[in-house]
């Protein structure tokens, strides 16, 4: 197993472009997430689904979309990047079991820079 | 709202020497916690969870924490530390409400001399 991959691992965007972060995860969990990390601030949530065609805000929604077609993908879409959005992207997914609230698995995390 | 607390942003300690990484958390009900480790350039990787029963729970690389209700606490120990455990360390626990969301502390680097 792979376990949950990003695409791209750096990035540097200008003001008002738009891009796509991809992530995929081979482990047919329904949960995945979106977080970014800021220095000192740990982790914060941008967007999250339960399953296909399920998706929901997190903490720190704006400026970001998201889409789920399929178990394994979790696309995370900026619109017009802004350097406030200069920061490190990271997906995660879990298992839904609740029997034992199963631990995140982290892909190895995007650098985007907004210039 | 729950939340999480780490005290210290950054803790030096020597190479042999014992650790503690302290985290304590807001939540309403039984908490499910975690830490998590991430080594530069890389993403999170689960140390130990806790849910329920022994207090004490072990997790990989020689670390262990302890939950203490009373004290809202679920501290990070290892009793000597070597040089590539130098890393950043995240508290975190797991919310119950839609999603399962996890929050996650500010995070503690830790740094080893020798």
């Amino acid at each position: 197993n792979a376990g949950v991959t990003q695409t791209p691992k750096f990035r540097i965007l200008k003001i008002g472009q738009s891009m796509t972060l991809q992530c995929t995860q081979d482990m047919n969990h329904n949960y995945m997430y979106w977080y970014r990390q800021d220095p000192g601030m740990g982790l914060k949530l941008i967007y999250y689904s339960v399953g296909a065609g399920i998706t929901d805000k997190g903490e720190v929604p704006n400026g970001y979309n998201v889409s789920r077609s399929t178990t394994e993908d979790f696309p995370l879409r900026l619109e017009l990047a802004a350097p406030s959005q200069t920061s490190v992207y990271f997906c995660a997914s879990r298992d839904r079991a609740l029997s034992s609230y199963n631990e995140q698995f982290f892909g190895p995390g995007t650098r985007l820079t907004v210039l | 709202a729950q939340s999480v607390t780490q005290p210290d942003i950054h803790i030096t300690v020597s190479e042999g020497a014992s650790l503690e990484l302290r985290c304590n958390y807001s939540y309403g009900a039984t908490p499910y916690l975690f830490w998590y480790v991430q080594s530069p350039g890389q993403g999170l990787q689960l140390l130990l969870k806790y849910f329920s029963g022994d207090t004490l729970v072990q997790g990989i690389k020689g670390f262990e924490a302890e939950f203490k209700r009373s004290q809202s606490s679920f501290n990070l120990r290892k009793p000597s530390v070597h040089w590539s455990d130098a890393a950043e360390y995240f508290c975190a626990v797991g919310a119950l409400d839609g999603g399962f969301k996890t929050i996650f502390g500010a995070g503690t680097r830790l740094f080893v001399k020798a």
